[in-house]
């Protein structure tokens, strides 16, 4: 079974640009999750979609958005990129969005502003 | 706010077993304890998840204090694989909210 699949591994933007990050789940996972992690704030969260709908937020500014698909597949965008935007950006599936459903993360995608 | 705390790092010979603690005293009755480990230029892998009662599966064990204040993973026996970053999180069921900690950096000594 293939594992959750982020593309692209690597971007480098500049400040004022906009990014759109893509996340494929696990077949048959409906529960997408999305993450920042850095060094200085640790891993983050950042919102949880389930069926098209996001269930819940995270503490980030509304520059950060995201959405999922009929096919469970999953974007997330931030707009106006700041320098402390530079992180790596995990996604998790799961197969549904409870607590105690365990999470499957993506490699993440690195990205970089300059 | 529920919030994890875990020691930064802890070392641990080859083939010994390995007692990671994470302490979580603003635990809810609803929250689940989750735990993760990294591996450099990876996403977080699941290692093992309770609520209240002890649970073990083919990676590890979670042993989870009476009062859920605390609770500690054991590596049974580590292997040199089992380096990595090991997250302690708490899953609330309430607005299904996810709580990290910084983690334990664990170092396997051959």
């Amino acid at each position: 079974k293939a594992g959750v699949t982020q593309t692209p591994r690597y971007l480098i933007k500049t400040r004022g640009q906009q990014v759109t990050l893509s996340c494929s789940p696990i077949s048959g996972h409906r529960s997408v999750s999305w993450y920042q992690q850095t060094p200085g704030q640790g891993l983050q969260f950042l919102f949880e979609y389930f069926s098209e709908t996001q269930r819940n937020k995270g503490n980030f500014p509304g520059r950060f958005s995201g959405r999922q698909f009929s096919n469970s597949r999953s974007e997330m965008n931030v707009s106006t990129l700041e320098l402390g935007d530079s992180a790596l950006y995990l996604c998790a599936s799961s197969l549904v969005p409870s607590p105690g459903s365990p999470l499957h993360f993506g490699n993440g995608t690195r990205l970089t502003v300059t | 706010d529920a919030k994890t705390t875990q020691p930064n790092s802890m070392e641990s010979n080859e083939e010994e077993p390995v007692h990671l603690p994470c302490n979580h005293s603003t635990i809810s009755g609803t929250d689940y304890i989750h735990w993760y480990r990294q591996l450099p230029s990876q996403g977080p892998e699941y290692v093992i998840h309770g609520l209240t009662s002890n649970v073990n599966n083919r990676m590890a064990s979670l042993a989870i204090a009476e009062d859920r204040k605390s609770s500690t993973l054991i590596l049974h026996r580590a292997t040199l694989r089992d380096a990595a970053v090991y997250y302690c999180i708490l899953r609330r069921n309430t607005g299904n909210q996810f709580y990290f900690g910084t983690g334990t950096s664990l170092t396997v000594i051959p």
